[in-house]
This record gives structure tokens, sequence and C-alpha cells, in this order.
């Protein structure tokens, strides 16, 4: 069954300092995109970056990049030099190939402290 | 700005009552979404529709129900309104109705049942 497992429900971070938000799933479909999604305290919901199960390279998007070990089933959101603004939550979710649902984690709530 | 609209932006209403929330995908878009967030809770899939056709349903409740026109723009009509479907009501669209296509989402409707 497909599932996605956020394991920090909360990080406290200096700013300026690098940080992961960890994210594994479980599928067994070949083909799948895995998508991460910012929620600040306004209520947006955010998209950050994608990264497919074929993608032979790390997706990156400015300072957020995508640490994607297929093997281990983890897809980690790696925010370079943070800032207050990145303040916020973050849901990692995924979609396979074959499937209409977009599988949703429970989200870290990152707090970027000054 | 995502692209995504959504109106209105907030909604105060009693109990009995019956809504109407609107959605305008992004211009290309064929697929939308409609999502439920109670406070500081996950996202809560409602139902999706691709093209005119309704195709995945999530946890929507009866007293709930959706359709997507033929300009594609979508609505969610909330009956009976109870006290528990306070929250925000997401919609969001994508290209393809499955697969790596990225959700984006509308700033959502913050409905209020009084």
């Amino acid at each position: 069954a497909q599932k996605i497992t956020q394991t920090q429900p909360g990080m406290f971070v200096q700013e300026k300092e690098a940080v992961t938000l960890d994210c594994t799933y479980d599928t067994s479909d070949p083909s799948y995109g895995l998508f991460w999604y910012k929620q600040p305290s306004s209520g947006e919901m955010i998209f950050l970056i994608y990264q497919g199960s074929y993608d032979q390279q790390n997706a990156t998007e400015g300072r957020y990049s995508l640490n994607f070990q297929k093997a281990r089933k983890s897809a980690n959101l790696v925010i370079s030099a943070s800032q207050l603004g990145d303040s916020a939550m973050y849901f990692c979710a995924m979609r396979e190939e074959s499937n209409y649902q977009l599988i949703w984690g429970a989200g870290t709530k990152l707090i970027i402290k000054p | 700005d995502s692209g995504v609209t959504q109106t209105p932006k907030h909604l105060i209403t009693a109990t009995g009552q019956r809504v109407t929330l609107r959605c305008s995908p992004r211009s290309g878009d064929l697929s939308v979404y409609w999502y439920q967030q109670s406070l500081d809770q996950g996202l809560q899939f409602l139902i999706q529709y691709y093209n005119g056709e309704e195709r995945a349903k999530g946890n929507i409740l009866e007293r709930f129900s959706a359709q997507q026109f033929p300009d594609l723009h979508s609505e969610l009509n909330l009956s009976s309104l109870e006290l528990g479907d306070s929250a925000l009501y997401f919609c969001a669209s994508s290209v393809g109705g499955r697969g790596k296509s990225p959700l984006h989402f509308g700033n959502g409707t913050r409905l209020t049942v009084t």
C-alpha cells in the first residue's frame, strides 16, 4: 500500500543553517513522482519541488534540493541557508503513475530561529 | 501566484445552511481537486475531476457534492452544515489527472460554521 512517512513532527533550526526534512515512502509502482509543499501560517499551499522516480539527478529549485535515495525509498528536502521566512509546515507527497490520488505525509513544522 | 483562483476567501455561515465554493484552475490544467484541512490537521482529499468527469473520490461526506463544468471551473457544494465542517477548503489543479504532474493550489476558502 502507498504510504508517506514524515518522522519529524517539528524542528527548530538556527537561521542561515541548512535543514533536512525527512520523508520516506512506500510503493510497489516503479513509476511515481514525489512532491514537497510548503504551508506558511498564512495558509496557502506552495509547491516547492518535484522528483520523478526515473530522474537520474536529484531535483533542485533555488535553495531547495531533494536528496533522493531510491533504494532506501527516501526523498528528503534540503533547504540551504535557511531564512526566517522558511518557517512553515512542510508536506511530502507521492503519486504513482497509475494512480489518481496524491498521498500525503503528516507534515513537519519547521521553525527558524533568529 | 499559483494561477488557481478560489472564491470566496472567507465564508461565515450558520449550522444547517448550504454554501458553494468556487474554483478556477490554472490555464491549461484539466484536473481539479478538492481538499479539506481542519485546524492543525493534514489535508483530507475529497474529490478529483478530470476534464469534467469524476476521477477519484476520497473522504467526501454525502452532504458534500462537487462538479466540474465544461469551462473547467469547479464548484464544491456543502449542505446541512455542521460545526465540524469549519475548515480551510483548498482547490488544486494539475495538467494531468494522474501520475507526475504537480498539483497547484489556490489560496483556499476558510469556512466558519457558527
